[in-house]
């Protein structure tokens, strides 16, 4: 079965730092494109992040950038999300995503971060 | 920056209805470069329509996507218990997710 899991999602302070974390199965993950879209409380979907299949392209929502880094280890299939400086607004579900030709055919069940005080 | 703009932001309607939700873009896509998404509460997004009008796997018939250039619609023929959700247009050109379209039950 296709599936990727994401983890490491929490409660943490502004300014503060977190890594999430998505663990594929069930595809050969090193031909894929990977993406982070996050979806903030009640909120629509916005696309935080891609990486290329071999780590050499790298994407980001002007949001993020600078503060955001997305990385993979395709030998143990996964993909990270370093976030360092959050903020409030960074307040959201995180969902990991493989890319197909450019859209999104498997998502993962998301992670919660929650940025407060 | 591509803008997607989708319309209404709630459609209210029976089982059985049709529904015609509208995703409007800020400038041309090019190779219709466009994706449909749904989404239940509590739930991860599904894909439901790729390239404007290909469905994903398993996704039934009643689902139809059409357009091109900055005009895209998603039709549902006859909607069923299920499809009431929020849908959310993607454009994968650049990346950017519309603003979403409730289908709520009458």
């Amino acid at each position: 079965e296709v599936q990727v899991v994401e983890s490491g999602g929490g409660l943490v302070q502004p300014g503060g730092s977190l890594r999430l974390s998505c663990a594929a199965s069930g595809f050969t993950f090193s031909v894929y494109r990977m993406s982070w879209v996050r979806q903030a409380p009640g909120k629509g979907l916005e696309w935080v992040a891609n990486i290329k299949y071999d780590g050499s392209e790298k994407d980001y929502a002007d949001s993020v950038k600078g503060r955001f880094t997305i990385s993979r280890d395709n030998g143990k299939s996964s993909v990270y999300l370093q976030m360092n400086s959050l903020r409030a607004e960074d307040t959201a579900i995180y969902y990991c995503a493989r890319v197909w030709r450019g859209y999104l055919d498997c998502w993962g069940q998301g992670t919660l971060v929650t940025v407060s005080s | 920056e591509i803008v997607l703009t989708q319309s209404p932001g709630t459609l209210s309607l029976s089982p059985g209805e049709r529904a015609t939700l509208s995703c409007r873009a800020s400038q041309t896509i090019s190779s219709n470069y466009l994706a449909w998404y749904q989404q239940k509460p509590g739930q991860a997004p599904r894909l439901l329509i790729y390239g404007a009008s290909s469905r994903a796997t398993d996704i039934p018939d009643r689902f139809r996507g059409s357009g091109s250039g900055t005009d895209f619609t998603l039709t549902i023929s006859r909607l069923e218990p299920e499809d009431f959700a929020v849908y959310y247009c993607q454009q994968y050109d650049t990346s950017s997710f519309g603003g979403g379209t409730r289908v709520e039950i009458k």
